[in-house]
C-alpha cells in the first residue's frame, strides 16, 4: 500500500513568517495524527483528526496553530506566526480507527525558523 | 496522565552482542505499548506491540520485547546486533479504551559497533 505523503521535505522561513504543511494519509485510514518532534526529544502530538472530526488539540498552540482535514482526507497543518522555538520536524501519521491499532508516518517536514 | 520513560539516551553495543533498549511506562488501567524505530531522515516505522496475552512480543527484524506488568517495563530485546539496527528507538503507550491517544518517550540511540 502506498505510505503517508507529506510536503515539503524542508521549509525555512523567518520568524513571524507563516508556513502550511500538507498530508496525505493512507487511503481508507480515518485517524489523522500531527506531531511536533524537537530535536533530541520524543514525538509530541498537536492534534488528532477521526476522519475530519477534532479528537484531541489539547497541545495545539491554537494562538498561533491551525489544523483542517478536510472531507475526512487529506491535511493541512499551518502556523502563523512562526516563532524560533517552531524549529522541529512535523511527522505526519495515520492508522485505522481502532485502539491498538499501529501508526504509519511520512518522512516529515523539517523547519527552521531564522 | 500517561508517561513512557526512556531512561538511556544511547545505547553502545558490539555487533553480535545481545541488546536492550529499555523503556517503562506510567498509564492508569492496562496500557497498549508499542516500539517504533527511526532512521535517520525518515519516519518512524513500527516495530512491535504488546496488547494482550504472551507477555514475550516478537517484531520486525529480529526484534522482541518483553512486558512486565509489575515493573510497568517493556524493554525492547534482540539476541544478536547488527550494525543496520543502528538508530533512534522509541517506546510509546496508550490507554486500551476510549479513542488512541499515543505517547511516546524521548527515544534511544542504539549504535552497534562493528
Amino acid at each position: 500500500e502506498a505510505g503517508v505523503a507529506q510536503s515539503p521535505r524542508y521549509k525555512i522561513i523567518e520568524k513571524r513568517q507563516s508556513v502550511a504543511f500538507w498530508c496525505n494519509p493512507i487511503s481508507g485510514h480515518a485517524t489523522l495524527y500531527w506531531y511536533q518532534q524537537i530535536l533530541g526529544q520524543g514525538p509530541k502530538l498537536l492534534i488528532q483528526f477521526q476522519n475530519n472530526g477534532v479528537v484531541d488539540d489539547s497541545q495545539l498552540p491554537k494562538d498561533r496553530f491551525s489544523a483542517e482535514r478536510l472531507k475526512g482526507v487529506d491535511s493541512t497543518l499551518k502556523i502563523q506566526p512562526a516563532k524560533l522555538e517552531d524549529s522541529a520536524v512535523y511527522l505526519c501519521a495515520s492508522s485505522r480507527d481502532r485502539v491498538g491499532e499501529k501508526l504509519f508516518f511520512g518522512s516529515g517536514t523539517q523547519l527552521s525558523v531564522l | 496522565a500517561q508517561s513512557v520513560a526512556q531512561p538511556e539516551d544511547q545505547v553502545n553495543v558490539a555487533e553480535g552482542n545481545p541488546l536492550t533498549v529499555k523503556c517503562t511506562y506510567s498509564v492508569s488501567g492496562n496500557p497498549y505499548l508499542f516500539w517504533y524505530v527511526q532512521y535517520p531522515n525518515r519516519g518512524l516505522q513500527f516495530l512491535l506491540k504488546y496488547i494482550t496475552g504472551d507477555n514475550l512480543v516478537k517484531g520486525s527484524y529480529g526484534f522482541e520485547a518483553e512486558f512486565n506488568k509489575s515493573q510497568t517495563s517493556f524493554h525492547l530485546k534482540k539476541p544478536s546486533a547488527l550494525v543496520s539496527d543502528s538508530a533512534l528507538y522509541f517506546c510509546a503507550a496508550t490507554l486500551n479504551t476510549g479513542f488512541q491517544k499515543l505517547v511516546f518517550g524521548t527515544g534511544t540511540r542504539l549504535l552497534v559497533s562493528p
